[in-house]
């Protein structure tokens, strides 16, 4: 089945600085690569995606960047605010095997210090 | 957030009870999931579903079994609970496909004493 890896557990930087999450991935069938935001209490909500036919994607102060061949994809924030502080995690997919769906990474704790 | 609810939304109860946690949508997607969220592990695939009565097992499936009879309904049930099944489960949908981002529901978190 598939295997995703994220790094770090735990990003803290200051506030107005990039951050970068990163992740690898095992499948090389894997298509799709989502990433979600969890603040403290509340269900993982979608921030952003890229398919695998796309190598980088951008959305304000957020970006994917995707590399089939080393098989990893990463996670921008540009100008980090408060609001950012929260856990984010990576995903890819999966189809077959006993599971159509997502596999996802273990979380990175992004900390936004003021 | 695409008619998604899940119940109840707490819920504490002793070990080798049986439990189960119900997931309903509004709007006849055919792909659920259920995840269980722990820290350290982050989210895990328990069971899944593309249709009704057509379920299968995920990542972390012993100990739990599921049963969709109705296109807008998902119930997992833990035959048996044990203490290793506190957790936090989250229910998910599939707006476009098995391969397509997902929406959550709110979470169920189910303590067992």
């Amino acid at each position: 089945g598939e295997n995703v890896e994220q790094h770090p557990s735990t990003l803290s930087v200051q506030e107005g600085d990039s951050a970068v999450i990163k992740c690898t991935y095992s499948d090389s069938a894997s298509n799709y690569f989502p990433w979600y935001k969890q603040e403290l209490g509340k269900r993982p909500q979608l921030i952003i995606d890229i398919r695998s036919n796309v190598g980088e994607k951008k959305d304000q102060r957020i970006a994917v960047t995707l590399n089939k061949t080393a098989k990893h994809f990463s996670l921008h924030i540009t100008e980090t605010q408060p609001e950012d502080s929260a856990v984010y995690f990576c995903a890819a997919s999966i189809k077959g095997g006993g599971a159509d769906g997502l596999t996802f990474g273990k979380g990175t704790h992004l900390i936004i210090q003021p | 957030d695409a008619g998604i609810t899940q119940s109840p939304r707490h819920k504490v109860t002793e070990t080798g009870t049986p439990v189960t946690l119900r997931c309903h949508q509004t709007e006849n997607h055919r792909y659920m999931y259920w995840y269980r969220q722990d820290p350290g592990h982050g989210l895990r695939l328990i069971h899944y579903s593309y249709g009704v009565k057509d379920t299968d097992k995920g990542e972390v499936s012993d100990g739990y079994s599921v049963s969709r009879s109705k296109t807008e309904d998902f119930l997992l049930t833990l035959e048996s609970a044990t203490s290793s099944q506190t957790s936090v489960y989250f229910c998910a949908i599939s707006v476009q496909g098995w391969d397509y981002g997902y929406t959550f529901g709110s979470g169920t978190r189910l303590t067992v004493v």
